[in-house]
């Protein structure tokens, strides 16, 4: 399974743009690249993924390199409720569509 | 929106009981999923099961666990014969069409084995 780096921890000020890079500079041409958060006290979330092209959605967006050994996710304008663990996740059409969870980034969002 | 369900949110049981987690994936998704998370830890995949059977299971997903589809709406995560050591939440996600779909995940059960 292709790995991924995330810093440990990140901080933001509320209603402020934030950028959480990811490296995986091992992707394979079919990888996915996933992005999750867990909430405290709660299951891991869905937040957007892409595989080539930059990706949008009402929650985030993807930023992809164009070599794709990096990715970047970016919260537009940070709520207090933001603050969580943001894993980056590379999924394989050769599996069966496991998620290995990492340590992932903790973002803390400032008022 | 639709969402994954699990219960019961927490679960107290003596070592050597029998336990059954019990999860309601979305009603269209094809693939399930059970994880599990010990405090302070990772977030660790245990098993994916597609078309009524086991797709793919992790080193920690040994006999004394078992995954069940009973009917068209439950997915069931059973444990056998509990260890300390299972203390944890657990996890219940399902998807669309696996592989590289979003997968949608229910708030845990937490078990608690004393």
């Amino acid at each position: 399974d292709a790995k991924t780096t995330q810093p440990n921890s990140m901080e933001s000020n509320e209603e402020e743009p934030v950028h959480l890079p990811c490296n995986h500079s091992t992707i394979s041409g079919t990888d996915y690249i996933h992005w999750y958060r867990q909430l405290p006290s709660q299951g891991p979330e869905y937040v957007i993924h892409g595989l080539t092209s930059n990706v949008n959605n009402r929650m985030a967006s993807l930023a992809i390199a164009e070599d794709r050994k990096s990715s970047t996710l970016i919260l537009h304008r940070a709520t207090l409720r933001d603050a969580a663990v943001y894993y980056c996740i590379l999924t394989s059409s050769s599996n069966t569509g496991k998620l290995i969870f990492g340590q992932g980034t903790t973002l803390q969002v400032k008022p | 929106e639709p969402e994954v369900t699990q219960t019961p949110s927490h679960q107290v049981t003596q070592m050597g009981q029998e336990v059954i987690l019990r999860c309601v994936p979305i009603s269209n998704h094809l693939y399930f999923y059970w994880y599990r998370q010990i405090l302070g830890q990772k977030v660790e995949f245990l098993v994916s099961f597609y078309n009524n059977e086991i797709s793919e299971k992790s080193e920690i997903f040994d006999d004394q666990f078992s995954v069940e589809r009973p009917d068209g709406s439950n997915f069931t995560l059973k444990i056998r014969s509990t260890k300390l050591e299972d203390s944890a939440m657990y996890f219940c996600a399902s998807s669309e069409s696996g592989r590289n779909q979003p997968q949608h995940f229910g708030d845990g059960t937490r078990l608690s084995i004393l």
